[in-house]
């Protein structure tokens, strides 16, 4: 599957607990996104990548969530000292720039206890 | 500021009926791109369609076509003889400025529920 993939797909944690995110772009995109969606709701905009420069934050993104792409190809997004309201499902994308088309992956979701 | 207004929360239809999902939208550019995805309950978001603000030729693609319209701020997709398989929460979503130097950052509606039963 060259796909975007995206791990674990399921996480449960208490609160307070630290979670780590991964997502593995399609091979050749060099722009890579991450999104948050809760329940009933479209997806909302946290940063983009291109290549390993995190060009734009959404001001979603609070001080205890981080997001690296240290060699341009695969994500990382770290939530720390997880809170209830972080349960979501955290989507990951890649794009080529230019083309406008995002694909997304399936997707990890949280559940904070 | 930048809105995506997808009205119609949940909709149910039976099978080989057509069904149009109706998206509004709001940007200050006048140069923006229009998308719609799919969201089955798989959970993967499928890309459908994408539009830019300088060209309102309706697209049509098998059993799907969208209508955009500047003047009303529309951009509707229509299902032709739906079927099962088509059920899926389907999101409008709105992407300002040109690609190259667009973030390509996506201002998702809250979808609309398709359910299309037998």
């Amino acid at each position: 599957d060259t796909g975007v993939s995206q791990d674990p797909r399921h996480k449960i944690t208490k609160r307070g607990q630290n979670v780590t995110f991964r997502c593995d772009p399609i091979s050749e995109h060099n722009r890579l996104y991450w999104y948050r969606q809760t329940l009933g709701q479209g997806p909302e905009f946290l940063t983009y990548f291109q290549n390993e420069a995190q060009l734009e934050k959404s001001r979603l993104l609070s001080d205890r969530f981080s997001a690296e792409r240290p060699k341009g190809s695969f994500s990382t997004l770290e939530i720390q000292r997880t809170e209830q309201g972080d349960s979501a499902m955290y989507l990951c994308a890649s794009s080529r720039s230019g083309t406008g088309e995002l694909f997304f992956g399936e997707g990890s979701r949280l559940t904070v206890l | 500021a930048q809105k995506v207004t997808q009205a119609q929360t949940e909709i149910s239809v039976v099978e080989k009926e057509d069904v149009t999902l109706d998206c509004v939208y709001e940007t200050r550019d006048t140069t923006y791109y229009l998308f719609w995805y799919k969201q089955p309950p798989s959970g993967e978001l499928v890309f459908l369609i994408r539009r830019n603000s300088f060209d309102e030729q309706n697209e049509i693609s098998g059993r799907y076509s969208w209508n955009f319209q500047k003047s009303t701020s529309s951009f509707n997709f229509t299902i032709t003889a739906s079927q099962v398989v088509d059920s899926a929460v389907y999101f409008c979503a709105l992407s300002e400025g040109n690609y190259g130097g667009a973030t390509n950052k996506l201002i998702f509606g809250t979808g609309t529920l398709l359910a299309v039963q037998p």
